[in-house]
């Protein structure tokens, strides 16, 4: 069975532009979790949506947004980008709502330039 | 709010030699655990978690856990480690209400030597 799927896996983009990252979660599962990785700040936790609405959200601010959609596909989106927003976007999928094994995709790596 | 501290940043192993990371955790409730192995440049593999029951936990490639919560740790160990072992290493909490959000440790590099 396929993994969780991140496009594109690399992205080089300029200030002040915006980015959309995609996540393909496993067949089945229903909710998608989003998490920044900097080698600063470490792995923090951005947003979780399950059945197409957001439960959690991290302490990030307004410029990233996320949606899922009904096949459990799940879109992030980041705004007016800064050079801090440079990182490795990982995205989780899980079976159910409840707190059980989160599956990684590999990762989509932005840099700001 | 929950919150894990891995205390070790770096350590270092000779290839054969016994392994084992710390993890603490503060969290009011039974915690939900686990623990990820990282390569460069990929994603998290999850290596084993605990949920409830019995405290040692076994986990793939080797490794194994114990739940103390006593100590508020989650340990990581395993008796002989290889070389393919080298990586990163991150240890999180879970709570029951909070959906599937995770909480990270700083995360301990591991490297073997030959």
């Amino acid at each position: 069975k396929a993994g969780v799927t991140q496009t594109p896996r690399y992205l080089i983009k300029t200030r002040g532009q915006q980015v959309t990252l995609s996540c393909s979660p496993i067949s089945g599962h229903r909710s998608v979790s989003w998490y920044q990785q900097t080698p600063g700040q470490g792995l923090q936790f951005l947003f979780e949506y399950f059945s197409e609405t957001q439960r959690n959200k991290g302490n990030f601010p307004g410029r990233f947004s996320g949606r899922q959609f009904s096949n459990s596909r799940s879109e992030m989106n980041v705004s007016t980008l800064e050079l801090g927003d440079s990182a490795l976007y990982l995205c989780a999928s899980t079976l159910t709502g409840l707190v059980t094994e989160a599956f990684f995709g590999q990762g989509t790596r932005l840099t700001v330039v | 709010a929950q919150s894990v501290t891995q205390p070790d940043i770096h350590i270092t192993v000779s290839e054969g030699a016994s392994l084992e990371l710390r993890c603490n955790y503060s969290y009011g409730a039974t915690p939900y655990l686990f623990w990820y192995v990282q390569s460069p440049g990929q994603g998290l593999q999850l290596l084993l978690k605990y949920f409830s029951g019995d405290t040692l936990v076994q986990g793939i490639k080797g490794f194994e856990a114990e739940f103390k919560r006593s100590q508020s740790s989650f340990n990581l160990r395993k008796p002989s480690v290889h070389w393919s072992d080298a990586a990163e290493y991150f240890c999180a909490v879970g709570a029951n209400n909070a959906g599937n959000m995770l909480t990270f440790g700083g995360g301990t590099r591991l490297m073997v030597k030959p």
